[in-house]
């Protein structure tokens, strides 16, 4: 069964960086993005991003300027970073398995998954 | 982005009754590659969002047969046969077709 165990910072001053770590165990790291979504009574459900076991990103545009996802596979972590945070990104921080990369004669094509998620992390900004 | 709106925002239910959620995105969800990412997720008070269906009409690992999903293109349905009390908690539609992944505002389902 995989299992994904988040960990980081709950409580940052405005313009400080938000690091938060999703580990990984249970089941294949590889051939899988990983995602960031986070949560908020306002906005709802929001999704940040997705990186790889190689490193390949994706991020969400509204986010993108101020967000670093990183990758250890010998850990089988994935890290998010979100710099000169504000108020408005109060929030809860989820990770998730987002999809799973599937192999072609050419490449590979990309489908969503969202099927695993960790347990969630509260990260409050406030001077 | 792809706006994904449900309706209703809160639905009050009687136990043993059937409930319905529409969510309707603005695009097709239609990919490329002939599948349309259409997730439901339900989320209890506390917990992480459990996916229920993907694809929009195929059950996840665990998820009672009450639970089933139908649509098409820009229109998609949840539907629970006869709500029980552990259904209670919010229910959110999400696509997948497009980047970014979005998700809809969440429905409230709450005992009549």
């Amino acid at each position: 069964q995989v299992q994904l165990q988040q960990w980081g910072a709950g409580l940052l001053k405005p313009s400080e960086t938000l690091s938060l770590t999703c580990g990984v165990s249970g089941g294949s790291f590889s051939n899988y993005y990983w995602s960031w979504i986070r949560q908020t009574p306002e906005k709802g459900l929001e999704w940040i991003g997705d990186i790889n076991h190689s490193g390949d990103t994706k991020y969400n545009p509204s986010l993108k300027s101020r967000v670093t996802m990183s990758v250890d596979t010998s850990k089988d972590h994935f890290s998010l970073k979100v710099t000169s945070v504000t108020a408005a990104d109060t929030a809860v921080y989820y990770c998730a398995r987002g999809a799973i990369m599937i192999y072609g004669l050419v490449g590979f094509s990309v489908q969503p998954l969202f099927d695993y998620w960790g347990q969630g992390i509260l990260v409050t900004v406030s001077s | 982005d792809i706006l994904m709106t449900q309706s209703p925002l809160s639905l009050p239910v009687t136990l043993g009754q059937p409930a319905s959620i529409s969510c309707r995105s603005s695009q097709s969800l239609v990919h490329s590659d002939g599948n349309t990412y259409l997730n439901w997720f339900q989320q209890r008070p506390g917990q992480s969002p459990r996916r229920l269906l993907y694809k929009v009409s195929n059950r996840a690992s665990g998820v009672p047969d009450r639970f089933s999903g139908s649509g098409s293109g820009t229109d998609f349905t949840l539907h629970i046969s006869r709500v029980e009390a552990e259904d209670l908690g919010v229910y959110y539609c999400m696509q997948g077709t497009h980047w970014p992944r979005t998700f809809g505002q969440g429905t409230k389902l709450e005992i009549k």
